[in-house]
């Protein structure tokens, strides 16, 4: 089975800090995505990647960055984190066509 | 008009009962569909793909999917109290990306 992990279940940050979530993956998907998942809003997409150092931004860009310099690792980047950011991130891999794999998610709290 | 849209929630059903799940979507190009499971505070889980008309079977769950309707549906035979749960469908957009609908919470009642 494919297995995504997120390296932290559970993340407190203060407000302004810079705040890296890291995902691998270890079955060789091509695409790895970073979504965001809130109450009434659903999971909504922040940025994608088809390719080693390729990135995309998604729907909800705004405040996040990205990195990829290796086909299993994908990282979502902070620059200064608010309030409004306190969320469930979602890391997800895939082979194109076929369903997610999602890591356990990272619930990130900004104070 | 949301791109993937379900039937609002939550759905209730007794033990042993049929639970039937919907979603319409609005990209008539869309080519995959997916159902998953998300439990509270878990992350969703695949349990069901679908790419073709017609049922997709696969244990007590059927996938139904009518590319002319725009619709997919997710039907869950002899429900069980684990099956409660939040359902996600997911559709694909061009280059691969999907597209979630806002979930249907079910909840089976022993």
């Amino acid at each position: 089975d494919v297995k995504v992990t997120q390296s932290s279940r559970y993340l407190v940050k203060r407000t302004g800090e810079k705040v890296f979530l890291e995902c691998v993956q270890d079955m060789d998907h091509e695409n790895m995505f970073w979504y965001r998942q809130d109450p009434g809003l659903g999971l909504r997409l922040i940025y994608f990647s088809y390719d080693v150092k390729m990135k995309e931004k998604g729907d909800i860009p705004e405040g996040y960055s990205v990195s990829r310099e290796k086909k299993e690792r994908f990282s979502l980047i902070l620059e200064s984190a608010s309030t409004n950011q306190t969320s469930m991130y979602l890391c997800a891999s895939s082979v194109r066509g076929y369903g997610y794999t999602f890591g356990s998610g990272t619930r990130l709290t900004v104070v | 008009q949301k791109e993937v849209e379900q039937n609002s929630g939550p759905l209730s059903v007794p033990e042993g009962a049929i639970a039937s799940l919907n979603c319409t979507y609005s990209d008539r190009g869309s080519q995959s569909f997916f159902w998953y499971r998300q439990y509270s505070g878990k992350s969703p889980e695949l349990i069901m793909s679908i790419y073709s008309n017609g049922d997709k079977e696969d244990g007590r769950f059927t996938a139904q999917l009518n590319k002319a309707s725009q619709y997919v549906s997710l039907l869950i035979r002899d429900s069980q109290p684990s099956d409660s749960a939040t359902y996600l469908c997911a559709v694909n957009r061009a280059g691969g990306k999907l597209i979630f609908g806002q979930g249907t919470e079910l909840s089976v009642k022993p």
